[in-house]
């Protein structure tokens, strides 16, 4: 167990709704990772918060967003969902806000766009 | 983009064989590198990293292995085990780099023959 755990485990939505990933750190780890897993592409970094702050920034489309809370868990929000957005969406947490630390993964959540 | 890729997308051994597993990567400014094991339905495990001032760096069972000179990393799993049996992830980080976060290859799958 990585001590990072992600809710739900799986979704599954139909084209244009909005849904909300959600991810609790590391007790202690106050950057949170997400990443998209998919066949084709791998694991793809989305975006990193430190601390409540956008730290980093990858290939996160404009309809996806994130946010970092107070109490640092963390939410991942994809919204006009299309049948490209099926993939496993990560979240990951590291001690510290340096972007290439050794970092700590969820279950994933497992989304399904029909 | 400069990426970071696989030699073999699919690796087969027998039980107690050992397994090396191949990354090339293509940015030299790269200067630190880990290996991360997925298994199926599970997030990616940190394995074992290394920074780019060591050629070799040993863990319980595994080895590393970077030749900056062909930009090449490898995996070395000794007496493999059934428990092995998972796609491993070479990543890579440039510290100076203005991506800054880990870009992870495609993956290779081991399977373990009892």
């Amino acid at each position: 167990d990585s001590g990072v755990t992600q809710t739900p485990k799986h979704l599954i939505t139909a084209t244009g709704q909005r849904v909300t990933l959600r991810c609790s750190p590391r007790s202690g780890d106050l950057s949170v990772y997400w990443y998209q897993q998919s066949l084709d592409q791998g694991l793809q970094f989305l975006i990193q918060y430190y601390n409540g702050e956008e730290r980093a920034k990858g290939n996160i489309l404009e309809r996806f967003s994130a946010q970092q809370f107070p109490d640092l868990h963390s939410e991942l929000n994809l919204s006009s969902l299309e049948l490209g957005d099926s993939a496993l969406y990560f979240c990951a947490s590291s001690a510290s806000r340096a972007t290439n630390e050794k970092l700590f993964f969820g279950s994933g959540t497992q989304l399904s766009v029909l | 983009g400069e990426s970071v890729g696989l030699h073999l997308p699919t690796l087969s051994v027998q039980e107690g064989d050992n397994s090396i597993i191949n990354c090339a990567y293509s940015n030299s400014a790269s200067d630190y590198f880990i290996w991360y094991k997925q298994e199926s339905g599970k997030g990616p495990q940190f394995i074992i990293d290394i920074r780019s001032n060591m050629d070799k760096r040993q863990g319980q069972r595994v080895t590393v292995l970077l030749n900056k000179t062909v930009k090449h990393l490898s995996l070395q799993i000794a007496a493999t085990q059934p428990g092995d049996s998972a796609v491993y992830f070479c990543a890579e980080a440039s510290y100076g780099g203005s991506q800054g976060n880990l870009i992870f290859g495609k993956g290779t799958k081991l399977s373990v023959k009892p």
